[in-house]
């Protein structure tokens, strides 16, 4: 069963407008990370949050926690065409390894 | 350049045939992993392994098996290929099983006929 579900599971926006997506979980977490995949691609980590943190940020990444509602938010800001790629989140509970949710496809239009 | 090799980076197998797909990390990391990825069902982890020597089972872990048997090599093996293991296979490691990021190896396409 999935433990993380990004919402939307498509996104198509502009050159220089805002991105967001969703993650939502479903049992207690340690961390969620969010990844970004290029077409055919290996996964590339973005970010990291502790269950403790409530919002991070890294360059033009926002990400932000919720614990009590078990949800996080990726906010990309001003998208360039490069950041065409789809955006996974994943959740670390302590058991086994990183869950993964089945992603939001981001298109950036020039 | 540090980081996961994965081999090979396809292949087209027979049904009921054995293979072995291939994952060499050079960052000493502790934990390997693989998953499998499906369209539209992200991905799913395999095995897992959070040192060398142990292995443990996934979300998907029927028709496949690994071995740790040093810090580097986690092979993933199927043991007679079913169609329904076409998927795209991906290998990870960490520095250590938790709150550390994963690193990932480009890629296995697999297609079983």
């Amino acid at each position: 069963s999935q433990q993380g579900e990004e919402d939307p599971q498509a996104l198509s926006i502009q050159e220089g407008e805002n991105a967001t997506m969703n993650c939502s979980y479903k049992t207690s977490i340690n961390n969620l990370q969010w990844y970004r995949q290029n077409s055919g691609r290996g996964l590339v980590h973005l970010i990291l949050i502790r269950s403790n943190e409530r919002e991070k940020h890294s360059g033009r990444l926002r990400v932000t926690l919720d614990t009590s509602k078990k949800s996080s938010s990726l906010l990309i800001t001003a998208s360039r065409a490069a950041d065409t790629a789809s955006y996974f989140c994943a959740t670390e509970t302590g058991r086994r390894a990183l869950t993964f949710g089945s992603g939001t496809r981001l298109q950036v239009q020039p | 350049i540090a980081g996961i090799t994965q081999a090979p980076t396809s292949q087209i197998l027979a049904a009921g045939r054995r293979m072995t797909l291939r994952c060499t990390q050079d960052m000493r990391h502790n934990a390997m992993y693989w998953y499998r990825q499906d369209l539209g069902l992200g991905l799913r982890l395999i095995h897992y392994s959070n040192t060398a020597g142990t292995t443990g089972k996934g979300e998907v872990p029927d028709g496949y098996s690994v071995s740790r048997a040093n810090t580097d090599d986690f092979p993933l093996t199927l043991a007679s290929a079913v169609p329904s293991q076409t998927s795209v296979y991906f290998c990870a490691s960490s520095k250590d099983r938790l709150n550390t990021e994963a690193f990932f190896g480009q890629g296995t396409r697999l297609t079983v006929v």
